[in-house]
């Protein structure tokens, strides 16, 4: 069965650069979010999106921005980029989340690690 | 906000024990509960999920208890298993879904 892609799979990036991570969710998925995870760290809410609309945010900074397309695919923009921004990234989608209260599991993909020199 | 935390960052079990992992959560309110599992550099994997309604439900091999009153879950593996040695968060969603909420891992490691 398909499951969620995520690419690149690894990022390495300077300081200050920008970086975008792209996310393709389950075929038919409607439902996306960002998590954040650090070394060690459980995954941190970042973003959602459900029908291209953002439905909510959580600790993402002011650099970052995502945005999802009319084929569901997602990404997230990272710009001047810090060294605490070195994490693993994963996107999750699901079926009906956010939008009715509702949502099937949550499935995650198998996440980008981004380090930050 | 939701707060979901794990009593213990580590448990190590021998191969054939039953292995639990515990998780609190602060929202009364709280409905709905997931087991993740995620092996290293390996996204979380869905293991079981509980809804309020239900204070227990199995799966195979493993079993979730909620205990509303005290606001705690539980992860129940039977007969542990060394393919079941990673990480375990449990999560909570928000109201609406639009994201969740997860504890901080417990890390099982089973001996051979």
């Amino acid at each position: 069965a398909a499951g969620v892609i995520q690419s690149p799979r690894h990022l390495i990036k300077e300081k200050r650069e920008t970086a975008t991570l792209k996310c393709y969710p389950i075929p038919r998925h409607d439902t996306v979010y960002w998590y954040q995870q650090g070394p060690g760290q459980d995954p941190q809410f970042l973003i959602s999106f459900y029908e291209k609309m953002q439905s909510d945010k959580g600790s993402i900074p002011d650099r970052f921005s995502a945005q999802q397309f009319s084929d569901y695919h997602s990404e997230l923009n990272m710009s001047s980029l810090e060294l605490g921004d070195s994490a693993l990234y994963f996107c999750a989608s699901s079926l009906g989340g956010g939008g009715n209260g509702m949502s099937d599991e949550q499935f995650f993909g198998p996440g980008t690690r981004l380090t930050v020199l | 906000g939701e707060s979901v935390g794990l009593h213990l960052p580590t448990l190590s079990v021998q191969e054939g024990d039953n292995s639990i992992i515990n998780c609190a959560y602060s929202n009364s309110a709280s409905d709905y509960f997931i087991w993740y599992k995620q092996e290293s550099g390996k996204g979380p994997q869905f293991i079981i999920d509980i809804r309020s309604n239900m204070d227990k439900r199995q799966g195979q091999r493993v079993t979730v208890l909620l205990n509303k009153t005290v606001k705690h879950l539980s992860l129940q593996i039977a007969a542990t298993q060394p393919g079941d040695s990673a990480v375990y968060f449990c999560a909570v969603p928000a109201y609406n879904f639009n994201k969740f909420y997860f504890g901080s891992g417990t890390k099982l490691n089973v001996k051979p």
